[in-house]
């Protein structure tokens, strides 16, 4: 089966952090990948796709980038309005599968 | 704007059907480029990709569900729906419906709200 494996489960920081966020697949899927983001009680939103490109409208501190099977989800200057859990999906072919979730808190 | 919004029954017993709609406004779902998409996500856990289907009318489904699903599109509505059969309280989720965008590489690039489907007796 195919695996997308994001960490940390979990983190805390604090305002102005920098904070990463690592999904790696188990079999290569060139640049065929999103980033999306849910604050709590709402819908997904997507975020970067093609593993680096900023979906029109995402604040500039939200950055992707890997290719293969290793990738990043890095948020440069954590803001409070960024408390949410992030997911990463594959889409390079079906299954279209998602990461299992990373949640992210104000320290 | 586009919108996508889900409707259909949010209580369904274990063993009968799930049956969603998903009703897609400011666009047509038969535009060039877009194809159609559902996920779940039980409650406080992760998302789930249940299948989609592709302009062409092609369906691609998780292959953890793929024995139980359907996916199909009416153009005529303007609409695309899913149906699940023999349900289970592990089929108990938000039901989100999704476009999948080949301007975004495929990424999925506008949601439904989400409808909560609660599978029980």
């Amino acid at each position: 089966d195919f695996q997308m494996t994001q960490s940390p489960s979990s983190l805390s920081a604090s305002v102005g952090d920098r904070v990463t966020i690592t999904c790696r697949a188990s079999q290569g899927i060139s640049n065929y990948l999103a980033w999306y983001q849910q604050k709590p009680g709402r819908v997904p939103k997507l975020l970067i796709y093609a593993a680096s490109t900023l979906q029109s409208g995402v604040p500039s501190r939200f950055a992707g980038s890997g290719s293969g099977t290793e990738f990043t989800l890095t948020i440069s200057g954590l803001q409070p309005e960024d408390v949410a859990s992030y997911y990463c999906q594959k889409y390079n072919s079906a299954p279209y599968t998602f990461g299992g979730g990373t949640k992210v808190e104000i320290k | 704007q586009l919108q996508l919004q889900e409707s259909g029954s949010g209580l369904v017993k274990p063993s009968q059907t799930l049956s969603l709609t998903c009703a897609v406004s400011g666009g047509s779902i038969s535009s060039g480029g877009y194809s159609w998409s559902w996920i779940r996500q039980p409650p406080g856990k992760g998302l789930e990709w249940i299948g989609y289907i592709y302009h062409s009318g092609s369906t691609y489904y998780n292959p953890s569900l793929k024995s139980r699903v359907t996916i199909s599109v009416d153009r005529s509505k303007n609409q695309f729906s899913l149906k699940l059969s023999s349900v289970t309280a592990a089929d108990t989720a938000v039901y989100y419906c999704a476009r999948v965008s080949s301007h975004q590489q495929l990424a999925f690039d506008y949601w439904g709200q989400g409808t909560l489907v609660t599978v029980s007796s």
